[in-house]
């Protein structure tokens, strides 16, 4: 079974509109990043999340860590098509931080129409 | 400040061929980590090297090696391809602290075809 499950899959949102993506994981995060990966291409770090009510913002993109930390949500504010692509979690589930090894999420793929 | 670079961008091969990917690490970064992605899929992680050995290492055959060289860089060899060995493998590095590694900064991939 996925132990790290990323929703939605896909996601098509009209231009200047918010979304919010998931990351859900089986056990407790110690680290979690958010990557963006334009298809068939390396990936973009955005963020890293450790503490738990950890919350992050880059430009228009805003990454949380719950308390508990196995669930974080990355929030897009007034998309723009420059957006558009696949979004990433990848989980450190070693205490005390990462030891390089991470998990993925399958990813969620999003369109932005202009 | 050059990033994470691969080599080369794409290559094909068949099956039960060999084959060797090369990455260079972002300056300043001494651990070099190795993932596969397949079409649809988040990577994989495949193996990581520090001061020249395989520190950690995933769930893959023993057809699956590396090396690192004293500059950092690094090399991923995988032999007998297999048609499932078709992915985008990618190249990632960070600075280690001990045990612990920071922030993994990616390449662009290779796009390995076994045919």
């Amino acid at each position: 079974s996925q132990e790290l499950e990323q929703s939605p899959q896909s996601l098509i949102v009209q231009e200047g509109k918010n979304l919010t993506i998931n990351c859900t994981s089986s056990k407790t995060l110690y680290g979690l990043y958010w990557y963006k990966q334009k298809y068939g291409e390396g990936l973009i770090f955005l963020m890293m999340l450790q503490k738990g009510g950890e919350e992050k913002s880059h430009e228009k993109i805003t990454a949380k860590l719950d308390e508990k930390k196995q669930q974080s949500s990355l929030h897009i504010t007034a998309s723009q098509p420059s957006h558009a692509g696949i979004y990433l979690c990848g989980a450190d589930w070693n205490y005390g931080g990462s030891q390089g090894n991470l998990i993925f999420g399958k990813g969620t793929k999003l369109s932005v129409k202009p | 400040d050059a990033g994470v670079t691969q080599s080369p961008t794409h290559l094909i091969k068949t099956r039960g061929q060999q084959v060797t990917l090369r990455c260079s690490p972002k300056s300043g970064h001494d651990t070099v980590s190795w993932y596969q992605q397949a079409l649809g899929q988040g990577p994989q992680f495949i193996f990581q090297y520090y001061e020249e050995e395989e520190r950690q290492r995933g769930n893959f055959p023993d057809r699956f090696s590396g090396h690192q060289f004293p500059n950092y860089s690094s090399e991923l060899n995988v032999n007998a391809l297999l048609l499932g060995d078709s992915a985008l493998y990618l190249c990632a590095s960070s600075l280690a602290a001990g045990a612990l590694t920071d922030t993994q900064y990616f390449g662009p991939g290779t796009r390995l075809t076994v045919l």
